[in-house]
């Protein structure tokens, strides 16, 4: 069984200062794919970046990009100029294939943006 | 905006009542999968289905089921509710060529 393990129970920034959360995972998979998702106060879980585990280049979207070291089943997020938009929990989530029927998450990070 | 609704929005019921939430998937989305969040935990997939049939279940109960519809809505059933219940019901639909999931707003249920 795949487990997805976030360390950081909680993270706060300064606003246009850079952050990054951390994630780690278990599995025996070779192909799979990872996601950062955010979920605001509002509960809509909204996907922020994905990274396809055959891909060695790091996933990027404007200001978030992540850290993907395969060897070590890690994940981290990069936020840079962090904005006040961006406090929320942000959840780290693992899929096994394209035909994967699940996602399994981990407990989340609430990261706060201080002005 | 992902394009999925839920409904209700909040919902509160009484330990042994059953209960029906309802998801409304993105049109060409074929798969819709639901996850049950406890407060400040992570989603917790309970089952998805494709095409109307159930296609792969988490460590949930039988009391936990649910249908597929051709018009892209679908609905959680869960029967005599119990207090540990209580925690916000989210769907996701995907499927096409894609596999991302998109996720709706969620339900919070309530059980007392």
């Amino acid at each position: 069984a795949q487990t997805v393990t976030q360390s950081q129970p909680e993270m706060s920034v300064q606003e246009a200062e850079t952050v990054t959360l951390s994630c780690t995972y278990d599995t025996s998979e070779n192909n799979y794919y990872l996601f950062w998702y955010k979920q605001p106060p509002s509960r809509q879980m909204i996907l922020v970046i994905r990274q396809e585990a055959y891909k060695q280049q790091n996933a990027t979207e404007n200001r978030f990009s992540v850290n993907f070291q395969k060897a070590a089943k890690s994940f981290s997020l990069k936020i840079s100029d962090s904005q006040l938009g961006d406090t929320a929990m942000y959840f780290c989530a693992f899929m096994r294939d394209q035909y994967g029927n699940k996602l399994v998450f981990g407990a989340g990070t609430i990261l706060r943006v201080k002005s | 905006e992902t394009g999925v609704t839920q409904s209700p929005t909040h919902l509160i019921k009484t330990r042994g009542q059953q209960v029906t939430l309802r998801c409304s998937s993105q049109s060409g989305h074929n798969t819709v999968s639901w996850y049950q969040q406890a407060l400040g935990q992570g989603p917790q997939f309970i089952f998805q289905y494709y095409r109307e049939e159930e296609n792969g279940r988490g460590n949930f109960p039988p009391r936990f089921s649910g249908l597929q519809f051709p018009n892209y809505s679908s609905e959680l059933n869960v029967n005599a509710l119990e207090l540990d219940d209580s925690a916000l019901y989210l769907c996701a639909s995907g499927g096409g060529n894609s596999y991302e999931q998109y996720f709706g707003p969620g339900t919070r249920l309530t059980v007392t």
